[in-house]
């Protein structure tokens, strides 16, 4: 069964803490992405990768930056944790012309800064 | 801005009835569209898609209508049951091959009442 794993369902982090979120694929994709899930807001675009050591930036990049050393693993990470990034975070991917059949997605990590 | 949006938060229905999730989005350009179907604790799954030249497509028990004067998609579920009960998004894109990124609505929380 094919699937994106991330490494923790719950984070618990202080304020100013350097937080990283992990992200591995199985499927050899070469895109991935982070997402944040918010009540009310829905899917919102952080950064995204079409290839190794690749990244743009989505709509809300501020306060985050992203490493792809491998093309299976996506980190995202919060430089220094501020309440207002407490969210759920989603990690997908999908091959290139492959987003007909869409992204293929993660379970999530729900980080409460504190 | 571009934006995709739902109408309704949320919707309740009776087992055994029909839903119909509704859609709208912004971006004339959009070519292509997807539903998601997020349970709780889970990532959002792909549940069907449709392309701008087509006004219909349908699934196991979900159909995609797309209106492109009106710039609307909704998604019915047919004979509703207690597992459809999640929050449906509604995401599109536009740009073809090599444009990955996918815009996400807000989403619909759909509730099955027994």
């Amino acid at each position: 069964d094919v699937k994106v794993t991330q490494s923790s369902r719950y984070l618990v982090k202080r304020t100013g803490e350097k937080v990283f979120l992990e992200c591995v694929q199985d499927m050899d994709h070469e895109n991935m992405f982070w997402y944040r899930q918010d009540p009310g807001l829905g899917l919102r675009l952080i950064y995204f990768s079409y290839d190794v050591k690749m990244k743009e930036k989505g709509d809300i990049p501020e306060g985050y930056s992203v490493s792809r050393e491998k093309k299976e693993r996506f980190s995202l990470i919060l430089e220094s944790a501020s309440t207002n990034q407490t969210s759920m975070y989603l990690c997908a991917s999908s091959h290139t012309g492959g987003v007909v059949y869409g992204y293929t997605f993660g379970s999530g990590t729900r980080l409460t800064v504190v | 801005g571009e934006s995709v949006g739902l109408h309704l938060p949320t919707l309740s229905v009776q087992e055994g009835d029909n839903s119909i999730i509704n859609c709208a989005y912004s971006n004339s350009a959009s070519d292509y569209f997807i539903w998601y179907k997020q349970e709780s604790g889970k990532g959002p799954q792909f549940i069907i898609d449709i392309r701008s030249n087509m006004d219909k497509r349908q699934g196991q028990r979900v159909t995609v209508l797309l209106n492109k004067t009106v710039k609307h998609l909704s998604l019915q579920i047919a004979a509703t049951q207690p597992g459809d009960s999640a929050v449906y998004f509604c995401a599109e894109t536009a740009g073809g091959v090599g444009n990955e990124k996918l815009t996400f609505g807000t989403g619909t929380r759909l509730t099955i009442i027994p």
